[in-house]
């Protein structure tokens, strides 16, 4: 079961940043969280991951709170290419060498012109 | 970046066949692989684990006789829908990640571009 709830949808004027919340609030101390978004008939594709500091790549920055109960995804400048659905995902198995994720519904972010 | 290669992209075959789904991790090794199906206006569900040179491990309702997994080699992981049928269509997904070797890697997972199935 997805250990993350998120907003179903948020709307953001195109050029302005998006925000997107995820409240992980059961995240365990060696536990990740990471960021993917889908775009319509497409795989998700990876947009960023952390475990308690703030992290900034080219797509993105994530910051998660001091108590890692949540996060948020921001995206600076939003564009139409950015409307998608997006994941916030906690992953299952830290006793194992990999990665078991369970998505939950995602956001459904709306960038309008 | 890591890419994974999902072939076919679209099947659409009759029911009662068996359709064979390939997913490759083209430029990293993956000893583990991912199945997931995907509904219309759903999330992504995760159907099973397929572990390189073992049994694959599958979720809780999944069928394991209904969908086979085989991972043969480090780079290749195969779903094949047993006699298909209309309820099985649906957006089939993998995906992989790059393992360090270690517990807890923190590796994020790459996602193949899906294989959309429509049995008719």
């Amino acid at each position: 079961d997805a250990k993350t709830t998120q907003p179903p949808s948020m709307d953001c004027a195109e050029g302005r940043a998006a925000n997107l919340p995820c409240n992980h609030s059961t995240i365990s101390g060696n536990e990740y969280v990471y960021w993917y978004r889908q775009i319509h008939s497409q795989g998700p594709q990876y947009i960023i991951h952390g475990l308690k500091n703030n992290e900034t790549n080219e797509m993105a920055s994530l910051i998660i709170t001091e108590d890692r109960k949540s996060s948020t995804l921001i995206l600076p400048h939003a564009t139409l290419r950015d409307t998608a659905v997006y994941y916030c995902i906690v992953r299952v198995g830290v006793e194992h060498n990999f990665n078991k994720f369970y998505f939950g519904s995602g956001t459904k972010l709306n960038v309008k012109p | 970046g890591a890419v994974v290669s999902q072939h076919p992209s679209r099947v659409i075959c009759k029911s009662g066949t068996s359709v064979k789904i390939e997913c490759r991790s083209l430029d990293f090794q993956a000893t583990t692989m991912f199945w997931y199906r995907q509904f219309p206006k759903q999330s992504l569900m995760l159907m099973a684990t397929s572990n390189e040179g073992s049994k694959a491990t599958y979720e809780q309702g999944v069928e394991k006789d209904k969908f086979l997994i085989n991972h043969a080699s480090l780079t290749l992981s195969t779903l094949t829908v047993t006699s298909a049928h209309p309820e099985d269509s649906s957006f089939y997904i993998c995906s992989a990640s790059l393992q360090i070797g270690t517990l807890g890697s923190n590796q994020p997972q790459h996602f193949g571009d899906g294989t959309r199935l429509s049995i008719l």
